[in-house]
């Protein structure tokens, strides 16, 4: 059982760059979101899903985007990427949409940008 | 708006100590819950426990435990007798609201030396 897979692990961009995270889950989880982890700040909430179509932001979503065609997927795309995105971003899904629901998370992508 | 604040940054104990990693939480939500999930060096993100607001019970599992004190706005984790596997970064979170959305504090680094 493969879980929630995130490709690639690690990235070097230079600014400007777009690229796209990819990840995938394989539990039928109808809840999927994209956090980024910062030293000193914990993780903060990039976007959400609650189901296939339905999207929403977080916290910090200014620069990034999603979808979210299939229960399976739900990449994040950095459309012009800058410094300050140079992070470490973690996808999670959790079998309910609401507050109660643990998440489970990928290993993480390491991002870079130069 | 919700906070988490984990007001250790990091923590050094040798090995068989006990320890206590503090999170205090503010949220005017009556219903809410309160995790604690584990990163060890790899890097993954590990669910460890789940809190309700309606429920201020101690628990315990195996060498870890948990204080809920809703007076304090409290949640803090205690390692008994701690192991070098427990060497990680600990961070609480909170949810609130009809989505998932996790604000999580900002991480305790614990270090366990043998």
């Amino acid at each position: 059982n493969a879980g929630v897979t995130q490709t690639p692990k690690f990235q070097v961009l230079k600014t400007g760059q777009s690229m796209t995270l990819q990840c995938a889950q394989d539990m039928n989880h109808e809840y999927m979101s994209w956090y980024r982890q910062d030293p000193g700040m914990g993780l903060r909430l990039i976007h959400y899903s609650v189901g296939a179509g339905i999207t929403d932001q977080g916290e910090v979503p200014n620069g990034y985007n999603v979808s979210r065609s299939t229960t399976e997927d739900f990449p994040l795309r950095l459309l012009s990427a800058a410094p300050s995105q140079t992070s470490v971003y973690f996808c999670a899904s959790s079998y309910t949409r609401g507050p109660r629901g643990e998440l489970f998370f990928g290993e993480g992508s390491r991002l870079t940008v130069l | 708006a919700q906070k988490v604040t984990q007001a250790q940054t990091e923590i050094s104990v040798v090995e068989k100590e006990d320890v206590t990693l503090d999170c205090v939480y503010e949220t005017r939500d009556t219903t809410y819950y309160l995790f604690w999930y584990k990163q060890p060096p790899s890097g993954e993100l590990v669910f460890l426990i789940r809190r309700n607001s309606f429920d201020e019970q101690n628990e315990i599992s195996g060498r870890y435990s948990w204080n809920f004190q809703k007076s304090t706005s409290s949640f803090n984790f205690t390692i008994t007798a701690s192991q070098v596997v427990d060497s990680a970064v600990y961070f609480c979170a909170l949810s609130v609201g009809g989505a998932q959305k996790l604000v999580f504090g900002q991480g305790t680094r614990l270090t366990i030396n043998p």
